[in-house]
């Protein structure tokens, strides 16, 4: 019930491409569902979040798509850069509490 | 204040020492988290404080494990009688009582020999 399962575990996209990772959940009573990016050596930078009242949200090239229905959530890169190259966290959590139950991370390789 | 501040950035420690870790947040957040995180592996929730406070601890925190944050600002995370299973990422974030999103530091990647 507490588990986030992300997929795919790596993903290679050509540059300008468009990037896809999925996220499911089991919790229906998580309402942050937040994508976090993590370089080599750095600690995780939230890249966007979205609560359940929305079904998308859209930060520059980077959209979040909310399926509440489905208990998914996914996250869309657009026109792929090299510098987009690392691993994205999906996460879900209690807006109370905000302990994140992280998913197991996807490494994204764009290349040029 | 540019952000949240961990030291050390490395820690190598013999099989047996203690190591403490400080994490200094972001001045305005109430809120300061402990995380840590294997090579290839999400981050796990370790223990959260409000101010001064420590709210919860995991379960994966043993009775090695000890975290405190005096005055609700500097926190600091203490593992005694280190074994090989402690080597990891240590991930320290901070976030405002309400609101979103935490920010983390660049952690303290500890390795037990």
């Amino acid at each position: 019930q507490q588990q986030v399962k992300q997929s795919p575990q790596s993903l290679i996209v050509q540059k300008g491409g468009i990037s896809i990772i999925n996220c499911a959940y089991e919790n229906t009573a998580f309402d942050y569902f937040p994508w976090y990016q993590q370089f080599p050596g750095k600690g995780p930078a939230l890249l966007i979040a979205i609560r359940p009242d929305v079904s998308e949200k859209k930060e520059g090239r980077f959209t979040i798509s909310f399926n509440k229905s489905a208990k998914q959530f996914s996250l869309h890169i657009m026109d792929s850069q090299p510098g987009d190259s690392a691993t994205y966290f999906c996460a879900a959590s209690f807006y109370s509490n905000y302990q994140l139950i992280w998913g197991a991370g996807t490494k994204l390789i764009i290349k040029p | 204040d540019t952000g949240v501040s961990q030291d050390p950035r490395h820690k190598i420690t013999k099989r047996g020492q203690n190591v403490t870790f400080r994490c200094d947040p972001i001045s305005e957040h109430n809120r300061l988290y402990w995380y840590r995180q294997t090579l290839g592996q999400g981050p796990e929730f370790l223990t959260y404080f409000q101010n001064e406070a420590q709210l919860e601890k995991s379960r994966l925190l043993s009775d090695r494990f000890s975290a405190e944050r005096p005055k609700g600002s500097f926190s600091t995370l203490e593992i005694q009688r280190t074994e090989q299973g402690d080597s990891a990422m240590y991930l320290c974030a901070s976030s405002f009582l309400q609101g979103d999103g935490y920010t983390f530091g660049s952690g303290t990647r500890l390795t037990v020999v």
